[in-house]
């Protein structure tokens, strides 16, 4: 059954915006992670969060987690056209492969 | 080198046929999956083997079996395709189920049932 839920469905931003994008879940976690699928291509591990953390970074990624709420989110500083993509958020909940909500498409205007 | 590779990227069939997608990792993981995106790009998990034992078989029709030669190779073979079967299949790896840590995907292949 699908856990992840993001919102957005759909992001336009112009290029050096940040870029937000929000993730809500169903059940306990061990961990969320989140992808980024550029279009015909296959999904590329960005950053885990471990369900005792409450924020991670990497280069401009930063993510948070609040448990409480059952919710995450995904920043992107400074955003650039590259980061143009489908950005999935995926929990696992151990012992179970990871389950993927369905995405939100960010577009970086040049 | 690509860690995981699948064959044919792109597939287009008639209903009824029978075809076979091909799944290689090259990571040294023991566990391998199969993921099903349509065409919202709900990505939904359909078979994850460990170690060639299948242990996890998301209510997804016989007609689709899995099959697992040794750990680094997982195909899967579709039986009597249907329409509704149009989807971008995925493949992916990641170290073990109980580590918990990321999945690392191939490139997908697209099925188009006519």
């Amino acid at each position: 059954s699908q856990q992840g839920e993001e919102d957005p469905q759909a992001l336009s931003i112009q290029e050096g915006e940040n870029a937000t994008m929000n993730c809500s879940y169903k059940t306990s976690i061990n961990n969320l992670q989140w992808y980024r699928q550029n279009s015909g291509r296959g999904l590329v591990h960005l950053i885990l969060i471990r369900s005792n953390e409450r924020e991670k970074h990497s280069g401009r990624l930063r993510v948070t987690l609040d448990t409480s709420k059952k919710s995450s989110s995904l920043l992107i500083t400074a955003s650039r056209a590259a980061d143009t993509a489908s950005y999935f958020c995926a929990t696992d909940g151990g012992n179970t492969p990871l389950v993927f909500g369905k995405g939100t498409r960010l577009s970086v205007i040049a | 080198d690509t860690a995981v590779s699948q064959t044919p990227k792109y597939l287009v069939t008639q209903m009824g046929n029978d075809k076979s997608i091909k799944c290689e990792q090259n990571l040294g993981h023991d566990t391998m999956y199969w993921y099903k995106q349509d065409s919202k790009k709900f990505l939904k998990i359909m078979f994850s083997y460990n170690n060639k034992e299948l242990i996890i078989n998301e209510t997804v029709p016989n007609r689709f079996s899995p099959k697992s030669p040794d750990k680094a190779h997982l195909n899967l073979h579709i039986n009597s395709l249907e329409l509704g079967d149009s989807a971008v299949y995925f493949c992916a790896s990641s170290r073990d189920l109980l580590a918990g840590g990321e999945l690392f995907f191939g490139e997908g292949s697209r099925l188009t049932v006519l």
